[in-house]
């Protein structure tokens, strides 16, 4: 089956800008977190949805927001970029995020870099 | 509040020998532990997790985690490395009251050089 799909994998956006990603978790999962990876940071959680509603969100300022579709498909959004955004933006689904007896599948990831 | 200790940005081991990833967590509850690979300009893949069953887990491509809880550990094995294991490992931590909405929490992450 397919796994989690991230698209843009790469994207290069100016100081200020705003920039939507997008992940389509596997088919029938309805549990999609994000995680923002940099090499001074490591991963960190940013949010995550299920069901359409975000049940839970990292510390991250309120210009990182997200959201998720009925076909369970999410989208997460940065606005007035600066350049410390500049990381690898990763998505997992699972079923149903309770990680007992489910297991969380991770995308590929979306290169943002800021200039 | 939970967090993991990595012990070791870079790990370096020749190749047949015996491969051991540190991982220290600490965690109000009994947690969730995982361990991820990723490998270059990919994402991350599930090696194994612990979720209360047997302490001690197998994954895959052989590798063997030991959750103890008198020390706080969850320690990556392999008893024999292999070229292809060159990466960069992730121990990951859970609550499970959460239900998979707080997300994990990763260490720093471990780069694993396997010497020809």
């Amino acid at each position: 089956k397919a796994g989690v799909t991230q698209t843009p994998r790469y994207l290069i956006k100016t100081r200020g800008q705003q920039v939507t990603l997008s992940c389509s978790p596997i088919s029938g999962h309805r549990s999609v977190s994000w995680y923002q990876q940099t090499p001074g940071q490591g991963l960190q959680f940013l949010f995550e949805y299920f069901s359409e509603t975000q049940r839970n969100k990292g510390n991250f300022p309120g210009r990182f927001s997200g959201r998720q579709f009925s076909n369970s498909r999410s989208e997460m959004n940065v606005s007035t970029l600066e350049l410390g955004d500049s990381a690898l933006y990763l998505c997992a689904s699972s079923k149903t995020g309770d990680l007992s007896g489910n297991t969380i599948y991770f995308g590929e990831g979306s290169w943002l870099t800021v200039v | 509040a939970q967090s993991v200790t990595q012990l070791g940005s870079h790990v370096s081991v020749s190749e047949g020998a015996l491969v051991l990833l540190r991982c220290n967590y600490s965690s109000s509850v009994p947690p969730y532990l995982f361990w991820y690979v990723q490998y270059p300009n990919q994402g991350l893949q599930l090696l194994l997790k612990y979720t209360s069953a047997a302490t001690l887990v197998k994954g895959i491509n052989g590798f063997e985690a030991e959750f103890k809880k008198s020390e706080t550990s969850f320690h990556l094995t392999k008893p024999s490395a292999h070229m292809s294991d060159a990466a960069e490992y992730f121990c990951a931590v859970s609550d499970p009251s959460g239900g998979g909405a707080d997300g994990l929490t990763f260490g720093k992450g471990t780069h694993l050089i396997i010497q020809p």
